[in-house]
């Protein structure tokens, strides 16, 4: 079956827009987390969605961060007026609950800011 | 200290050779940990989870060592494939989702 998909691969912005990244997890698939990793470094836990319930958004960075999922399925990170330590590889993972040790990883998306 | 500590490496082996990696954790109390595996520009994926028994598969061997707080990774037969980066994982106490991914160790085989 398909796999996590991520769009876009490749995104370059200029310092003070907004950016919005997607993530398709793998049907079925209830828990959804978005991760940040920056050159070199570990994997940075920024949110995580588990069905109907509440986000746990502890590792959000800044207030110029949000993530919403739609539908249980779908998810959007948006970053407001992008600075230049934002850049970084988004990343997306999916897993079954209660499997949160088999995370299923999207291809990423590379967040370029200028 | 860090909750998750790797050496970065790289390791450059030549193939054929056998490998072996440490991952210190900091919780004492942690039961489980995973090793995932990177490829360059890629997505890190599952490479195999380290209980109190330990794991094999195939050439790859994981260890846990509770006394000293570390995980080992044991990778035999190296093949030019095995190239990437091993991510170590600890799940936190508090939390059964919210992993803690270690930096990682880059492995570069050699032909």
């Amino acid at each position: 079956g398909a796999g996590v998909s991520q769009s876009p691969s490749n995104k370059v912005t200029e310092k003070g827009k907004d950016v919005e990244l997607r993530c398709d997890p793998i049907s079925g698939h209830t828990a959804l987390y978005w991760y940040r990793q920056s050159l070199g470094q570990g994997l940075e836990f920024l949110i995580y969605f588990q069905g109907n319930s509440a986000p746990d958004k502890s590792g959000l960075p800044s207030d110029r961060f949000s993530a919403e999922r739609t539908g249980g399925s779908v998810s959007t990170l948006t970053i407001q007026r992008t600075q230049q330590e934002d850049s970084a590889v988004y990343l997306c993972a999916s897993s079954f609950p209660g499997l949160a040790y088999e995370q299923y990883f999207g291809p990423g998306t590379r967040l370029t800011v200028t | 200290r860090k909750e998750v500590e790797q050496d970065p490496g790289p390791f450059n082996v030549p193939e054929g050779a056998t490998v072996a990696f440490n991952c210190t954790y900091s919780n004492s109390a942690s039961q489980s940990f995973f090793w995932y595996r990177q490829d360059c520009r890629k997505e890190p994926k599952l490479l195999m989870s380290v209980y109190s028994s330990g794991n094999e598969d195939g050439r790859f061997t994981a260890q846990l060592n509770r006394a000293s707080q570390y995980i080992s990774l044991l990778i035999r037969d190296s093949k030019l494939s095995d190239s990437a980066t091993y991510l170590c994982v600890v799940p936190p106490m508090d939390s059964s989702y919210k992993l803690i991914f270690g930096s990682g160790t880059r492995l570069l085989v050699r032909p």
